[in-house]
């Protein structure tokens, strides 16, 4: 099932600067889209979400662009933080009118201080 | 902040051996689910349960796999008869089911489960 593909395992950013990560669907019914930020164990926290009707989320530090013709999302942080340094995961619903999530694999980010 | 809670945070079976993984859903949420990680893997669907029954399951959630609300506070995995494939990350969620299907899902800090 590769409906939701995260195609950078890693990314490392300078302390300060912007962080870009990303996020690719297949699955053109999906209207309803989140990042979580997960530690290592413990569970995907909620980051930040956006709808299909939208183009674009802000909270805080971090936005989320949606791109539905080109079927891309991502995630800015700006200004990075060490504390930011997480695995960050995408998720997708909407297919077929379901509720369940359905996840990338993951994008490891590294903050450099 | 209101947040899922589970339990055990690790469980260590025999293949064969029957589990039930416990959480505690968010207290005015009416919508939960389970999700499973398979190390190095992606965070996989097992099953939505909304009203006393299940809404929704994937073809992972077979009959070795059930769901209940013993009581109004807690929701539990059970599976019959663990299997060495059975070893994961068990996340339970749940969200506010105002019956807007963008109600965001809230993850706890999952079981891990080791099938000897």
């Amino acid at each position: 099932d590769q409906q939701v593909k995260q195609n950078s395992p890693s990314l490392s950013v300078q302390e300060g600067r912007i962080s870009i990560l990303n996020c690719d669907y297949t699955n053109s019914m999906f209207d309803y889209f989140l990042w979580y930020k997960k530690y290592p164990a413990e569970g995907p926290t909620f980051l930040i979400s956006i709808s299909s009707i939208k183009d674009k989320n802000e909270d805080g530090r971090f936005t989320v662009f949606l791109n539905k013709s080109a079927k891309h999302l991502s995630l800015h942080i700006v200004p990075s933080q060490p504390g930011d340094s997480a695995v960050y995961f995408c998720a997708a619903s909407g297919a077929s009118g379901t509720y369940k999530y359905i996840f990338g694999t993951g994008t490891r980010l590294k903050v450099l201080a | 902040e209101p947040e899922v809670t589970q339990t055990p945070s690790h469980q260590v079976t025999q293949m064969g051996q029957e589990v039930i993984l416990r959480c505690v859903p968010i207290s005015n949420h009416l919508y939960f689910y389970w999700y499973r990680q398979i190390l190095g893997q992606k965070v996989e669907f097992l099953v939505s349960f909304y009203n006393n029954e299940i809404s929704e399951k994937s073809e992972i959630f077979d009959d070795q796999f059930s769901v209940e609300r013993p009581d109004g506070s807690n929701f539990t995995l059970k599976i019959r008869s663990t299997k060495l494939e059975d070893s994961a990350m068990y996340f339970c969620a749940s969200s506010e089911g105002s019956g807007v299907r963008t109600d965001t899902q809230y993850f706890g800090p999952g079981t891990r489960l080791t099938v000897l």
